[in-house]
């Protein structure tokens, strides 16, 4: 079984800073995901990864296989960016449900 | 824009009583999954389904059952509601090995 660790758990920025979130796993996988959970419990998928790097608007995800680890880069942090930031995997190649990593818990400060 | 919508926000039940979770997704996809959510533990697979009538066990299966009689319509079962099921569950449809997307939770409450 995968086990996915995030770090770090908590983070508090301020409006503007660069933002980093770090995910590991332990087993080689298919997929990669980046899901945003905001309080009411609504998740989205921000990104899905199987090798290189991603971007979309502020957000950028990436992915090294050989070392098992993804960052979740946010640039120019917003207060509305303030959620959970969760990774989960998928290890097998049909249609397997993921393994999360408990969450990474984001402020941003106006 | 996919559409995952689940029967209840919130819900209190009693010990012993049976429970139905509804899943309903708008976008035809095969896959559906049921996860549920608890503090210091994250999100934990239930079960999930890659068809009609195709259930597969995820990583906490106990305690629960399912039915996919329609392709939209995924259903979670609690045969007899127990506290430690106190949880919020979401659900989540993915085509074939895709990005999952996900319903806006069930906030379960055992008495």
């Amino acid at each position: 079984k995968n086990e996915v660790e995030q770090s770090p758990q908590n983070l508090t920025a301020q409006e503007g800073e660069f933002i980093t979130i770090n995910c590991s796993y332990s087993v080689g996988i298919s997929a990669l995901h980046w899901l945003q959970q905001h309080p009411g419990g609504g998740i989205v998928s921000l990104f899905m990864l199987s090798s290189g790097k991603k971007k979309h608007g502020r957000l950028i995800a990436t992915i090294n296989i050989q070392e098992k680890h993804s960052s979740l880069h946010i640039t120019a942090s917003h207060p509305r960016d303030s959620a959970v930031y969760i990774c989960a995997v998928r290890s097998g190649g049909g249609a397997d449900g993921l393994t999360f990593g408990k969450g990474t818990h984001l402020i941003i400060q106006p | 824009d996919v559409k995952v919508t689940q029967s209840s926000r919130y819900l209190v039940k009693r010990t012993g009583e049976k429970v139905f979770l509804e899943c309903v997704q708008d976008m035809d996809h095969e896959n559906m999954f049921w996860y549920r959510q608890d503090p210091g533990l994250g999100l934990r697979l239930i079960y999930f389904s890659y068809d009609v009538k195709m259930k597969e066990k995820g990583d906490i299966p106990e305690g629960y059952s399912v039915s996919r009689e329609k392709k939209e319509r995924f259903s979670l079962i609690l045969e007899s509601a127990s506290t430690n099921q106190t949880s919020m569950y979401l659900c989540a449809s993915s085509l074939s090995v895709g990005e999952q997307f996900f319903g806006p939770g069930t906030r379960l409450t055992v008495l």
